[in-house]
């Protein structure tokens, strides 16, 4: 099977612009969820799509957004973008898992590095 | 909340000898725990999880409720096991994921 794909693997933009990144999961996996790493704060939880719907959601502001399509590929949105926001996204993929059952193993992706000037 | 501490940014071992990456978390539910590991140029994986009580690569990890500790461990640390761990804790609510992770610890095996 294919790994989870990200694109872009690299983006600059400047401060107060938006950014789209986009997220493939690998095939039949229905679940997909977004970190942010920074070397300050380490690995930080966004937010987790499932069936194109947020299912959970990190402490992050509104800025911060995300989707996902019928195919459960899944897109992330900032907006106004701040320096602080540079840093890598990461993208993990994972079948459904239901209220109870075992754990699902999160597959994650290559990352995209995000730097806001 | 949920928190996961791992307390050496960097840990040096030669090579042969044991190692013991050290996690703690604090949670108010039943955790379930993880180590990730993430090799150069590679991508993050999951090394073992603590349902499962395996030995993955030689390493295993103990859930301690008490001590709220889940530490990595491994009796003779190879070079390739140079890379950065990370300690999660998945916490669940609807049944959906959520990991948080420790700041992770860098592994360094000295020939």
């Amino acid at each position: 099977k294919a790994g989870v794909t990200q694109t872009p693997r690299y983006l600059i933009k400047t401060r107060g612009q938006q950014v789209t990144l986009s997220c493939s999961p690998i095939s039949g996996h229905r679940s997909v969820s977004w970190y942010q790493q920074t070397p300050g704060q380490g690995l930080q939880f966004l937010f987790e799509y499932f069936s194109e719907t947020q299912r959970n959601k990190g402490n992050f502001p509104g800025r911060f957004s995300g989707r996902q399509f019928s195919n459960s590929r899944s897109e992330m949105n900032v907006s106004t973008l701040e320096l602080g926001d540079s840093a890598l996204y990461l993208c993990a993929s994972s079948l459904a898992r239901t209220s109870g059952n075992s754990y699902n193993e999160q597959f994650f992706g290559p990352g995209t590095r995000l730097t806001v000037l | 909340a949920q928190r996961v501490t791992q307390p050496e940014k960097l840990l040096s071992v030669f090579k042969g000898a044991p190692v013991e990456l050290k996690c703690n978390y604090s949670y108010s539910g039943s955790p379930e725990l993880f180590w990730y590991v993430q090799y150069s140029r590679q991508r993050l994986q999951l090394l073992l999880r603590h349902i499962s009580r395996e030995s993955i690569k030689g390493f295993t990890a103990d859930l301690n409720k008490g001590e709220t500790s889940f530490h990595l461990k491994k009796p003779f640390a190879q070079e390739e096991d140079s890379a950065m761990y990370y300690c999660a804790l998945s916490s669940s609510g609807a049944g959906s994921y959520q990991l948080t992770f420790g700041k992770g610890t860098k592994l360094s095996v000295i020939p």
